[in-house]
């Protein structure tokens, strides 16, 4: 199994809904990460996890809300979201340069993406 | 990471060869040079990745400048499903785990 699922494809929201974006793969990687990609602009990094610890966070604000249970998972949780911050959220994986046999090239591979819209 | 340096658009004809140029002046000796690609309503997709020598994969070619402050990814024969923005991407060595930073990309479209 070569690939990163997202969940939902889609997902409409009010400003004072919860919900939450789902992110899974079988590849064995230990590194996991949160990308937003804003419409006809690169994708900016959110949160990275290494070994189901946050190793970064990139200064993203407490609305969102990152949550790793296990080495296949990955959740983003979403409340009280503003329309600004209607997007594509990307979720990829990697080897962690912790592995046995870690490659040094670190290839990462994304889903296809969430798309957000906040009303 | 070391900055990259792409054109914003280019176009190509169907069935020709497509160059695409990165330059990345301020490379290190341990940066690895990435290559990924995102077709339109997808995520990014990785394309090939090298260090110093040329690099051929089944996708594309890669050409590494002999002082690495340049390479150049060789699509041999660009089909429609080619159009994409392709990012030119340096990774230290050991993955940094937050450094996959994305630069603008060039824009390619190709025409049939």
């Amino acid at each position: 199994d070569t690939e990163v699922t997202q969940t939902p494809k889609h997902l409409v929201m009010g400003m004072t809904n919860k919900k939450s974006l789902k992110c899974e793969q079988h590849m064995g990687h230990r590194a996991m990460y949160w990308y937003k990609q804003k419409a006809k602009k690169p994708p900016e990094l959110m949160f990275v996890y290494s070994y189901e610890k946050l190793s970064i966070n990139e200064s993203v604000p407490s609305r969102f809300s990152p949550e790793c249970p296990n080495s296949s998972l990955l959740n983003l949780h979403l409340h009280a979201l503003q329309p600004e911050d209607s997007a594509l959220y990307l979720c990829a994986s990697s080897q962690d340069s912790r592995d046995r046999g870690f490659s040094g090239a670190n290839v990462l591979t994304f889903g296809a993406g969430s798309r957000l819209t906040v009303l | 990471d070391a900055k990259t340096t792409q054109p914003n658009s280019m176009e190509s004809n169907e069935e020709e060869p497509v160059h695409l140029p990165c330059n990345h002046s301020t490379i290190s000796g341990t940066d690895y040079i990435h290559w990924y690609r995102q077709l339109p309503s997808q995520g990014p997709e990785y394309v090939i990745h090298g260090l110093t020598s040329n690099v051929n994969n089944r996708m594309a070619s890669l050409a590494i400048a002999e002082d690495r402050k340049s390479s150049t990814l060789i699509l041999h024969r660009a089909t429609l499903r080619d159009a994409a923005v392709y990012y030119c991407i340096l990774r230290d060595f050991g993955g940094s785990q937050g450094n996959l930073i994305f630069g603008k990309g060039t824009k390619l479209s190709v025409k049939p």
